[in-house]
């Protein structure tokens, strides 16, 4: 069965240093990787995801992530962390059955300013 | 502008009360899903459909029906079976076409039993 592990619940950064959060994953064949980005009270907002091709994938707001099949990684990353950047961040990978994703348990990051 | 519209936004439930939450999608998408996710714990799958007149459960299924008449409609039903349904509820569509595959999400329904 696949699964994924955010193994940081929370995170607190300073405003304008840089943001690695990870993500580890177990999938049977290639997987489609996904990072979502969620403010209080809302739904999903999508900030890449990887299917195939250069391992590393730019995705909107200035973050990136990168794949490593070796360690079974998609590490997000941004440079430099902006106070709007507060919010809970899932990983997520699919196909699952019925094409469906399965969901890290989410790093919460707050930013100091 | 295409999506998924859930609605209402808020929700409360008395003890033994069954509720339905809405979801509706404008994008024409085949499958759609519905999440449910408590703190720490992510979001897990409750029921999914792939097709009109089909759906399956997931994970968490218990408790929970729902139905999918329209392509565009996937109601959920929280039942009074469920014991702990206070809980943010999301739903979520998904488009596959060749080797693309997009998922996207509504703003959710907090449901609380009062």
């Amino acid at each position: 069965a696949q699964s994924v592990t955010q193994p940081d619940i929370h995170i607190t950064v300073s405003e304008g240093a840089s943001l690695e959060l990870r993500c580890n994953y177990s999938y049977g064949a290639t997987p489609y990787l996904f990072w979502y980005v969620q403010s209080p009270g809302q739904g999903l907002q999508l900030l890449l995801k990887y299917f195939s091709g250069d391992t590393l994938v730019q995705g909107i707001k200035g973050f990136e992530a990168e794949f490593k099949r070796s360690q079974s990684s998609f590490n997000l990353r941004k440079p430099s962390v902006h106070w709007s950047d507060a919010a809970e961040y899932f990983c997520a990978v699919g196909p699952g059955a019925g094409n469906m994703l399965t969901f890290g348990g989410g790093t919460r990051l707050m930013v100091k300013p | 502008d295409g999506g998924i519209t859930q609605s209402p936004k808020y929700l409360f439930r008395k003890e033994g009360q069954n509720v339905t939450l809405s979801c509706e999608q404008n994008l024409n998408h085949d499958a759609m899903y519905w999440y449910r996710q408590d703190p720490g714990q992510g979001l897990r799958l409750i029921y999914y459909s792939q097709i009109v007149n089909d759906f399956q459960k997931g994970d968490i299924a218990e408790g929970y029906s729902v139905s999918r008449e329209k392509k565009e409609s996937f109601p959920l039903t929280v039942t009074s079976a469920q014991k702990n349904p206070t809980a943010f509820y999301l739903c979520a569509s998904r488009l596959w076409q060749g080797d693309f595959v997009g998922y996207t999400f509504g703003s959710g329904t907090r449901l609380t039993v009062v």
